[in-house]
């Protein structure tokens, strides 16, 4: 079975530096983007940014580029979502998603609740 | 990029179908057959429901159907039942290689 499993809810205060993680098994790893999609609360869903796992090639929104980084660990089959310095702004659900045929966003990690407060 | 433009909220009745909305631009929805559409229950991973604008993953019920026309898309849900009720997420490639989602719709079934 395809899944991704991300890390556990985390509490941070502004300013800290905070890394989250997205593991995919049942596939190969590095033949499929990911991306990275938020909910803040009591809103929507909005695409942050994917990678490719092949090359770390890296594509953000454009409100977000330079806020967060995403990376990649190939041999742990592992992406992460990385802030150096929270805001109070970054609270929220954050999913990662396999790309499927490139497109879609099949399947998704169950989400790692991120809250920060000052 | 802008957020796709959905109704926040829909309701029906067991048994009957609902439509709902999704309009874009000439740089998203009506530039590319890449819309796709997702069921969010709360607290639970988004599910994919449409892909390429019409077409239904495997094992998805076929009460759900999709179509779109110039920038707006729509997902119809018909026999519509209580398990139905959840967030509904349309999304679209966009230019640029992004993606964009729609705000998102409250399903009600009463």
């Amino acid at each position: 079975e395809v899944q991704l499993v991300q890390s556990g809810a985390v509490v941070k205060k502004t300013g800290e530096s905070l890394r989250i993680s997205c593991y995919g098994s049942g596939y190969n790893f590095t033949n499929y983007l990911i991306s990275w999609v938020r909910q803040m609360p009591g809103k929507g869903l909005e695409w942050m940014g994917r990678i490719d796992p092949t090359d770390s090639f890296t594509k953000y929104t454009t409100s977000l580029q330079g806020h967060v980084t995403i990376a990649v660990d190939t041999s742990a089959a592992t992406a992460f979502l990385i802030w150096n310095r929270l805001t109070d702004s970054d609270s929220g659900m954050y999913y990662c998603a396999r790309h499927r045929d490139a497109i879609r966003f099949d399947p998704w990690g169950q989400g790692t609740l991120v809250t920060v407060s000052s | 990029q802008s957020a796709l433009t959905q109704p926040a909220s829909v309701s029906g009745s067991p048994g009957q179908s609902i439509t709902i909305s999704c309009t874009g631009t000439s740089s998203d929805i009506g530039a590319y057959n890449y819309v796709s559409w997702y069921q969010h229950h709360p607290g639970k991973a988004p599910k994919i429901l449409i892909y390429d604008v019409s077409q239904r993953p495997s094992g998805v019920s076929n009460r759900f159907s999709a179509a779109k026309s110039d920038n707006t898309a729509s997902l119809t849900i018909s026999g519509l039942q209580p398990e139905d009720e959840a967030d509904y997420y349309c999304c679209s490639y966009a230019r640029g290689v992004t993606w964009v989602f729609g705000g998102g719709t409250k399903l009600t079934v009463l």
